[in-house]
């Protein structure tokens, strides 16, 4: 079965910090991954996905995520964070269907 | 944004009573998928569907039924709504087959009082 654990609930950063957000993922297989965002009040909208090729993606408003097969991971980087950034942020699995991890609140002190 | 739409937007029905949600899209994608968002718990997958009345149960489905009579709509019913059941609920697309991405709705807030 899929599964997708992210280790950060809550992560709070001052503005030009460097931000690292975890995600692990376990299927068995080939699986497709993805970042999604979450600005307050509005729906998931897609940061970056991974299919094959080039493990290090980047996406847009300045993210990258690296996938690691060997660790089933795929974290999420920026090397400097805005106010603007404030957001939740999910990474997805995608096999027979597509999970969600539960999700990190990333907050940024102007 | 992808043509997807969620209604009703927001709804307050009462404990014990039937509640149907529907999404609606124009992009003709396959998969659609129903999601549950609650804090601390991310999005749960309570149904998700592969074709006209092709459904597949997802992580979370006890007190959800679905149906998918044609392409474009797919119904989430509560055939009697608990307390638990209070959440905000996202439909999810899809186009299927390798290197696809998901498009999401606004969402729909339920409370169920």
């Amino acid at each position: 079965a899929q599964s997708v654990s992210q280790h950060n609930h809550h992560v709070i950063l001052s503005e030009a910090a460097s931000l690292e957000l975890g995600c692990n993922y376990s299927y068995g297989g080939t699986v497709n991954l993805f970042w999604y965002v979450q600005y307050p009040g509005q729906h998931l909208q897609l940061l970056l996905k991974y299919f094959s090729g080039d493990p290090l993606v980047k996406g847009i408003k300045g993210f990258e995520a690296e996938f690691i097969k060997s660790k089933f991971s795929f974290n999420l980087r920026k090397p400097s964070v805005q106010w603007s950034d404030t957001a939740e942020y999910f990474c997805a699995v995608s096999a027979s269907k597509i999970i969600f991890g539960s999700g990190t609140r990333l907050s940024i002190r102007p | 944004d992808a043509g997807i739409t969620q209604s009703p937007r927001h709804k307050v029905t009462e404990t014990g009573t039937p509640v149907t949600l529907r999404c609606h899209q124009t992009e003709n994608h396959r998969y659609m998928y129903w999601y549950r968002q609650d804090p601390g718990h991310g999005l749960r997958l309570i149904h998700y569907s592969y074709g006209v009345k092709d459904t597949d149960k997802g992580e979370v489905s006890d007190g959800y039924s679905v149906s998918r009579s044609k392409t474009e709509d797919f119904l989430l019913t509560l055939e009697s709504a608990t307390s638990s059941q209070t959440s905000v609920y996202f439909c999810a697309i899809n186009r299927g087959g390798e290197n696809t991405e998901a498009f999401f709705g606004q969402g729909t807030r339920l409370t169920v009082v």
